[in-house]
């Protein structure tokens, strides 16, 4: 079975711009999460997505957002881009949204933002 | 989330095993540990995780204290894979979401 697919791996970006990250979560999955990871901050929740609906937010500005749709694809944007959005974003899917479940996480999209 | 605290960094020989602590006085009756790992140039991977009991698995084994405030996971042969940094998390099973709170974790170092 496949498992978790970022795209694209590697993103140059500069001030001001607006990104789309992917996700693909493993085959039957429906859950998927996202995270951001940066040497300052380490790893922090932004969003969480189950069947299409977000269910859970971390604390982060309106600029970053995203979206599930019903092939449990999911994809976050952020917007007017700044230096420290530089940073590793990763994606994990797991079956169900439960405290139990196992997250699979993806190999991370790394953006730098000149 | 009840918060863990584990040492920032451990060092181990390639072949010994290897115990990594971690603290939760804080720990709620729900409350499942969960312990993730990162390796270098990687997203995180799940490693184990239980409730009471102590659990084993291919990769580690979970030892938990009888009263739920501290654990240990156990690698009872560390290879040069295993250098990574390793998270240990408490999520509520009765709790819906998926949400990981990750703290700063422990840099485990093997050396052959």
């Amino acid at each position: 079975k496949a498992g978790v697919t970022q795209t694209p791996r590697y993103l140059i970006k500069t001030r001001g711009q607006q990104v789309t990250l992917s996700c693909s979560p493993i085959s039957g999955h429906r859950s998927v999460s996202w995270y951001q990871q940066t040497p300052g901050q380490g790893l922090q929740f932004l969003f969480e997505y189950f069947s299409e609906t977000q269910r859970n937010k971390g604390n982060f500005p309106g600029r970053f957002s995203g979206r599930q749709f019903s092939n449990s694809r999911s994809e976050m944007n952020v917007s007017t881009l700044e230096l420290g959005d530089s940073a590793l974003y990763l994606c994990a899917s797991s079956l169900v949204p439960q405290g139990t479940d196992t997250q699979y996480f993806g190999p991370g999209t790394r953006l730098t933002v000149l | 989330d009840a918060k863990t605290t584990q040492p920032n960094s451990m060092e181990s020989n390639e072949e010994e095993p290897v115990h990594l602590p971690c603290n939760h006085s804080t720990i709620s009756g729900t409350d499942y540990i969960h312990w993730y790992r990162q390796l270098p140039s990687q997203g995180p991977e799940y490693v184990i995780h239980g409730l009471t009991s102590n659990v084993n698995n291919r990769m580690a084994s979970l030892a938990i204290a009888e009263d739920r405030k501290s654990s240990t996971l156990i690698l009872h042969r560390a290879t040069l894979r295993d250098a990574a940094v390793y998270y240990c998390i408490l999520r509520d099973g009765d709790q819906a979401g998926t949400a990981l709170i990750f703290g700063k974790g422990t840099t485990l170092s093997v050396s052959s």
